[in-house]
């Protein structure tokens, strides 16, 4: 069955300092992947995405994310955390092109200490 | 202008009471969705229409049962409400050609008491 795994539930992070927040998913044919963040209170706003192509995405807020098969990874990462990248962040995996289900990790939140 | 707008954000009702939730998306999309975010953040789907034709329906029971009039709505309705039924509801939509990115509303917080 397929799935996603978010191993760390929780991460605090100073400001200024890089982030890599970890996602490995489960899944027999070419993934869709997704990250979404959810700031509190807010809906799922679109990180990035990754279909096909180059490994390494870019995404909005100056993140990216690299797919890598062999260990059914897709990490995001970000170089210089903001206070404002204070949220929750969700790697999903689209099973399907046609029906455009998600299936959601367990979400990571993200501390941003001063 | 809200891609994906829903109404009502916040709504509080009693056990047994009859609800519905909004959704309309100007993104010109032709699939919507409902998922359903717990008290542990977990999100998980609920339905999902293409072209007003219910296409994923995830064993929700009865009680919720989602409207589409057309391609830019698709409405949940949820009759006996239930307190497990508390949970943040996201409606979505997404184009089926082109990889089939979804894009999320700002959710209804749901209160059942």
């Amino acid at each position: 069955a397929q799935s996603v795994t978010q191993p760390d539930i929780h991460i605090t992070v100073s400001e200024g300092a890089s982030l890599e927040l970890r996602c490995n998913y489960s899944y027999g044919a070419t993934p869709y992947l997704f990250w979404y963040v959810q700031s509190p209170g807010q809906g799922l706003q679109l990180l990035l995405k990754y279909f096909s192509g180059d490994t390494l995405v870019q995404g909005i807020k100056g993140f990216e994310a690299e797919f890598k098969r062999s260990q059914s990874s897709f990490n995001l990462r970000k170089p210089s955390v903001h206070w404002s990248d204070a949220a929750e962040y969700f790697c999903a995996v689209g099973v399907s092109s046609n029906t455009g289900k998600l299936i959601f990790g367990q979400g990571t939140t993200l501390q941003v200490k001063p | 202008d809200t891609a994906v707008s829903q109404t009502p954000k916040y709504l509080v009702t009693q056990m047994g009471n009859d609800k519905s939730i909004k959704c309309e998306q100007n993104l010109g999309h032709d699939t919507m969705y409902w998922y359903k975010q717990d008290s542990k953040k977990f999100l998980k789907i609920m339905f999902s229409y293409n072209n007003k034709e219910l296409i994923i329906n995830e064993t929700v029971p009865n009680r919720f049962s989602p409207k589409s009039p057309d391609k830019a709505h698709l409405n949940l309705h949820i009759n006996s409400l239930e307190l497990g039924d508390s949970a943040v509801y996201f409606c979505a939509s997404s184009q089926t050609e082109g990889g089939n990115t979804i894009y999320f509303g700002e959710g209804s917080w749901l209160t059942v008491v």
